[in-house]
């Protein structure tokens, strides 16, 4: 098994650009995901494959990879952006999952 | 736009057992993956188990190996969890999800189930 560590929370004012990193071993050969959640709802897929952006996602959101890094970028954060993100991961198979602990993002 | 309902969950004692069941509708169910994913109150996401298209293959988080089994009905359209020998650590909304047909994620969520496994 293998993790992946995120920043417990981020914080920015409307308007500014908010980027949430990811770090892990595996992501230098496997894919990131990112989910947002919003209290009391189910994640909703907002980036797949490290870059792409799923019908429906705002273009606001994109997302990045550096080797062991990758990064949740979401540029002219909104209020309706505060939310919980969570990356996630696969192993070579895409069979076994694993989930980043979870970015609080905080809208001053 | 795809649906996915789940249903079973409850109240147990610690050593118990439950069974959830997720239905599905609006796609072709087996065509895809499907997930469970799990939030205990106040904490993050944790991945427990994949079920290929067919139900073939079967794959699970170490922490649940040997107590939960997930199984499908295609003729159905539904996904099952059955959860045995429940811990107190097992209390947890637990979600049903489809996987991305091109990638190991999962791309529809259901509403999530409440399991409390407490004495």
């Amino acid at each position: 098994s293998y993790e992946l560590t995120q920043p417990p929370s981020v914080s920015v004012s409307p308007g500014q650009t908010a980027r949430i990193t990811c770090s892990g071993d595996a992501l230098v050969k496997q894919y990131a995901y990112w989910y947002q959640q919003e209290p009391g709802q189910a994640p909703v897929l907002v980036i797949k494959r490290d870059t792409e952006r799923p019908l429906g996602i705002p273009e606001r959101f994109s997302g990045s990879n550096s080797g062991t890094t990758v990064t949740l970028t979401i540029s002219g954060v909104q209020a309706e952006d505060e939310a919980d993100y969570y990356c996630q991961s696969a192993d070579s198979s895409g069979a076994y999952w694993v989930f980043g602990g979870g970015t609080k993002l905080t809208v001053l | 736009e795809v649906q996915l309902v789940e249903s079973g969950g409850g109240l147990v004692q610690p050593g118990g057992s439950l069974r959830l069941s997720c239905a599905a509708s609006r796609f072709t169910f087996s065509s895809y993956w499907m997930s469970w994913v799990r939030q205990a109150p106040g904490k993050g996401l944790e991945w427990v188990a994949n079920i290929e298209e067919d139900g073939s293959e079967k794959y699970y988080v170490d922490s649940v190996k040997g107590r939960f089994t997930i199984s499908r009905d295609n003729a159905k359209n539904s996904l099952y969890l059955q959860m045995n020998s429940l811990r107190a650590e097992d209390t947890a909304v637990y979600y049903c999800a489809r996987v991305s047909g091109a990638a190991a994620a999962a791309d529809y969520w259901g509403q999530g189930t409440l399991v409390t496994v407490s004495s």
